[in-house]
């Protein structure tokens, strides 16, 4: 069945960075493309960045553009958020889903920002 | 930037009874491929999302019949024909046709 895990979340102080891991199985990984999507606390869904079956194209939104990178290693099924610049507003769970309908979404990994 | 809002934020339903959540999106979501990009997505409690519609009325696999999604252009509805207590939980539609936007999210609860 389909799985995918998130981790690297944690505690970090603003401006430091960190790096989110997404291990994917069940399926061809290297058939989709991929997203993060983020909650913050008590909020609703907002999407953060998506990264082409192949890597050959990124999109960001705007509110973490310039800061956040997504990468992916078709190898060993993983994909990747490095955040950098962190602020107190991208305190949230990060979640990694696939595809185009966004059908498989992980448990989340939780990224604290604070002093 | 295309929005998308939900009405309404809430509802509290009775079992066995029918549901009806409304998603309106600021530009058309039909693309010149003839296919409308909108999703239907169920956060229960706890967990993480899982679709539930994608193209406006595709029911993904595994579920249920009683869920059913309809609109056109900027107009959009999931309905769920009789409520069971499995399907609390917060409801987001979403559009994937220019970049991708979620509406504010509808949580349903049962009375």
């Amino acid at each position: 069945q389909v799985q995918l895990v998130e981790s690297g979340g944690g505690v970090v102080q603003p401006g430091r960075s960190l790096k989110l891991t997404c291990a994917a199985s069940g399926f061809t990984f290297s058939y989709y493309g991929m997203h993060w999507v983020r909650q913050a606390p008590g909020k609703g869904l907002e999407w953060v960045a998506v990264i082409w079956n192949d890597g050959s194209d990124k999109y960001y939104a705007d509110s973490v553009k310039g800061r956040f990178t997504i990468s992916r290693d078709n190898s060993k099924n993983m994909l990747y958020l490095q955040m950098n610049s962190l602020r107190a507003e991208d305190t949230a769970v990060y979640f990694c889903t696939s595809g185009l309908k966004f059908s498989y979404w992980g448990q989340g990994t939780l990224v604290t920002v604070s002093s | 930037d295309i929005v998308m809002t939900q009405t309404p934020l809430s509802l509290s339903v009775t079992p066995g009874q029918p549901a009806s959540i409304s998603c309106k999106s600021s530009q058309s979501l039909l693309h010149s491929d003839g296919k409308t990009y909108l999703y239907w997505y169920l956060q229960k409690p706890g967990q993480s999302p899982q679709l539930l519609i994608y193209e406006v009325s595709n029911r993904f696999s595994g579920v249920p019949d009683r869920f059913s999604g309809s609109g056109s252009g900027t107009d959009f509805t999931l309905k769920i024909s009789r409520v069971e207590a499995e399907d609390v939980g917060v409801y987001y539609c979403m559009q994937s046709i220019q970049m991708w936007t979620f509406g504010q999210g509808t949580k349903v609860d049962i009375k």
